[in-house]
């Protein structure tokens, strides 16, 4: 059974750093491209960034291209977000994806649970 | 980027059918996906590639596309059905290529 566990969120100054995690199991970590999405409070889904499987490739939302910074460990089938300069409207729920593993690449097949982010002095 | 349109709201009775459009031009050159996000959980993918559907999910879950929009349609609703509802493409010659539509709140009355 896939699973992916995020952690790392809390409360941070604006301007502050933070870093998420997700780790993974219960597939072939490096096979697959990951994403991290997050939703505001009462607001929708937004894509934040990408990573290929390799790690070689990367995508950025505009709103975090130069902030954020997307990694991956698949030795020890894990994600990462490097969040710096963080803004008010950072604030969200930041949940970790999987590509398709039974699906299709575009589409984000399984969502960990998220981890609460909250911008504020 | 692309832009996504889907209507805030849809209401349906239990036992009725529910249609939930996502339009915009990338529609009629890639694949749409759709998710469903109930109340205080994470998203899951119900419908990929404009009409596969993933192990475990109800066959009254059902995708199509016509032109620039693809149609989630939700047969035989049930309670449990209501959430909100999300497509997704990706747009290849964009740089922020992952975009998702602005959700449709499904009720049932």
């Amino acid at each position: 059974e896939v699973r992916l566990s995020e952690s790392g969120g809390g409360l941070v100054q604006p301007g502050g750093s933070l870093r998420l995690s997700c780790e993974a199991s219960g597939f072939t970590f490096r096979s697959h491209a990951m994403t991290w999405v997050r939703q505001a409070p009462g607001k929708g889904l937004q894509w934040v960034s990408s990573v290929s499987g390799s790690g070689r490739t990367t995508y950025y939302a505009e709103s975090v291209k130069g902030r954020f910074t997307i990694s991956r460990d698949n030795s020890n089938n894990s994600l990462y977000l490097q969040m710096n300069s963080l803004r008010g409207d950072d604030t969200a729920l930041y949940y970790c994806a999987i590509h398709g593993v039974t699906t299709t690449p575009d589409a984000f097949e399984t969502w960990g649970q998220g981890t609460m982010i909250i911008v504020s002095s | 980027s692309a832009v996504l349109s889907q209507p805030p709201s849809v209401s349906v009775a239990p036992g009725q059918t529910a249609r939930i459009t996502c339009g915009g031009n990338i529609i009629g050159t890639t694949s749409a996906h759709w998710y469903q996000q109930r109340p205080g959980q994470a998203p899951v993918l119900v419908v990929y590639d404009d009409d596969g559907r993933p192990s475990g999910i109800p066959e009254r879950f059902s995708g199509s596309k016509s032109g620039n929009t693809a149609t989630l349609t939700i047969s035989r609703v049930e309670a449990g059905d209501e959430a909100d509802y999300y497509c997704q493409v990706w747009d290849g010659l964009s740089d922020h290529p992952y975009v998702f539509g602005s959700g449709t709140k499904v009720t049932v009355l």
